[in-house]
């Protein structure tokens, strides 16, 4: 079946650094992809989206490129802050329903 | 803007006890769902609803029950809690009819049980 596959965290950098995050997935169709991020204590909310092959999402600095030829949409962005650890959760929904497969998050920690 | 409001946000029980678990969404939204979020397992869906008296079961919907009498609320039911049943519950609700497969997931803030 679908699935999708994260690296494994913790994750942690230095204020600054760069920051790739592995996102794999494995889907029978033409899957929508999505990042997530939940801040301590909150919930899940959107972070970006691609919803076709070759598509860039981006949003407050992160990028993620949906390679169909790889079956990866990997995080990254160019220099991270304190604020943004938290976990960050990969998923990917398909056109013929309305759930979400989702990947077992990574949690990102970023040192001053 | 209240989005999707969850009640309780922490709550203790005895094995045994049951409770319900309130989630209400503002945004009229025809999906809603409850998920489970355990410590290295991601999130798991429980029970969801794509609309005002329909309701199916997700990944893990035993020992709860759900129902979906208005578009705004969707309640879950924890029949006889059990230890398994510790976890941190988020309500999520989306928009179907214009983006079934791209639309957002606006989830609540969380609702932290503790079973004895």
């Amino acid at each position: 079946g679908d699935s999708v596959t994260q690296m494994e965290g913790p994750v942690t950098l230095s204020e600054e650094a760069f920051l790739t995050i592995n996102c794999t997935y494995t889907a029978t169709g033409y899957p929508s992809l999505f990042w997530y991020v939940q801040y301590p204590g909150e919930g899940l909310q959107l972070l970006l989206k691609a919803t076709k092959a070759d598509d860039k999402g981006s949003n407050k600095g992160f990028e993620a490129t949906y390679r169909k030829e790889t079956t990866s949409f990997h995080l990254e962005k160019g220099s991270v802050q304190v604020s943004d650890s938290a976990v960050y959760f990969c998923a990917l929904t398909m056109d013929s329903n309305y759930q979400l497969i989702w990947g077992a998050g990574t949690k990102l920690i970023i040192k001053p | 803007n209240a989005g999707v409001t969850q009640t309780p946000k922490f709550q203790v029980l005895k094995t045994g006890q049951s409770m319900t678990l309130q989630c209400a969404q503002d945004m009229n939204h025809e999906y809603m769902s409850w998920y489970r979020q355990d410590p290295g397992m991601g999130l798991r869906l429980i029970h969801y609803s794509v609309g005002a008296g329909i309701t199916d079961q997700g990944e893990v919907p035993n020992g709860y029950n759900v129902s979906r009498s208005t578009t705004e609320d969707f309640p879950l039911r924890l029949l006889s809690a059990a230890p398994s049943q510790t976890s941190v519950y988020f309500c999520a609700s989306r928009r179907t009819r214009d983006m079934p497969h791209t639309g957002e997931l606006f989830f609540g803030e969380g609702s932290r049980l503790t079973v004895l």
